[in-house]
């Protein structure tokens, strides 16, 4: 069974500094991982996604890695903006083998860029 | 297009009387999920439809809960009789094909008190 860890579950940084957002997951077996944005209140808008066969994904400031044999992705934001405050939670898809696939959810991280 | 579309967008009841959440998903997407999520547990699936019908239930947690895809642009998801333990955010989401991306809908905040 797929489990999605996401650590640390909160984290609190200055306005302007690089950070990166942790996510790890158990089978290596996977077809593509999902990067979400939640705000407080709102449902998940997707910000990347990155094939398994693919190593990173770059969208704006937002840049989205991908290590299968570690069992690992990080979503890395530059130039963190008070904007950026929301819970990111990464999203696992397993191998595709024909019919739909259940993702597996981490429990998110909640940041917060202070201004 | 507007996006996955939900209502109402809150909800609150009392304990034994019967809600039920909509769903408008992206046009053309053929599958829609029913997701709940919550503090202690996060998101969990509940049911998913394949062109209009469902195909994996295994997420429902009792037989209280029951949903419907009457047509390619709309579906239900029903609580009879609700229960305090119910109350959680219901999302619904939909996608093109899959494995691919899904879209989420804004939500649906339950309360049973």
């Amino acid at each position: 069974k797929q489990e999605v860890t996401q650590i640390p579950a909160a984290l609190s940084v200055p306005e302007g500094e690089n950070l990166v957002l942790n996510c790890s997951f158990t089978d290596s077996a996977i077809y593509n991982l999902q990067w979400f944005r939640q705000d407080p209140g709102k449902g998940l808008t997707s910000l990347l996604l990155i094939q398994s066969s693919q190593r990173e994904q770059t969208s704006g400031r937002l840049n989205a890695s991908l290590d299968k044999s570690s069992g690992r992705s990080t979503l890395y934001i530059a130039a963190s903006q008070p904007g950026d405050s929301a819970t990111y939670l990464c999203a696992v898809s397993p191998r595709y083998s024909g019919g739909y696939q259940k993702v597996t959810f981490g429990t998110g991280t909640k940041l917060q860029v202070i201004p | 297009d507007a996006g996955v579309i939900q209502s109402p967008r809150h909800e609150v009841t009392e304990m034994g009387q019967e809600v039920t959440l909509r769903c408008k998903p992206i046009s053309g997407h053929d599958y829609l999920f029913w997701y709940r999520q919550t503090m202690m547990r996060g998101l969990e699936l509940l049911i998913y439809f394949n062109n209009n019908v469902p195909i994996d239930d295994s997420g429902m947690p009792e037989d209280r809960f029951s949903a419907k895809m009457p047509n390619a642009s709309f579906s239900t998801l029903k609580i009879q009789p609700s229960e305090p333990r119910d109350s959680a955010v219901y999302f619904c989401a939909s996608s093109l094909g899959t494995p691919s991306e899904q879209y989420f809908g804004p939500g649906t905040r339950l309360t049973v008190t």
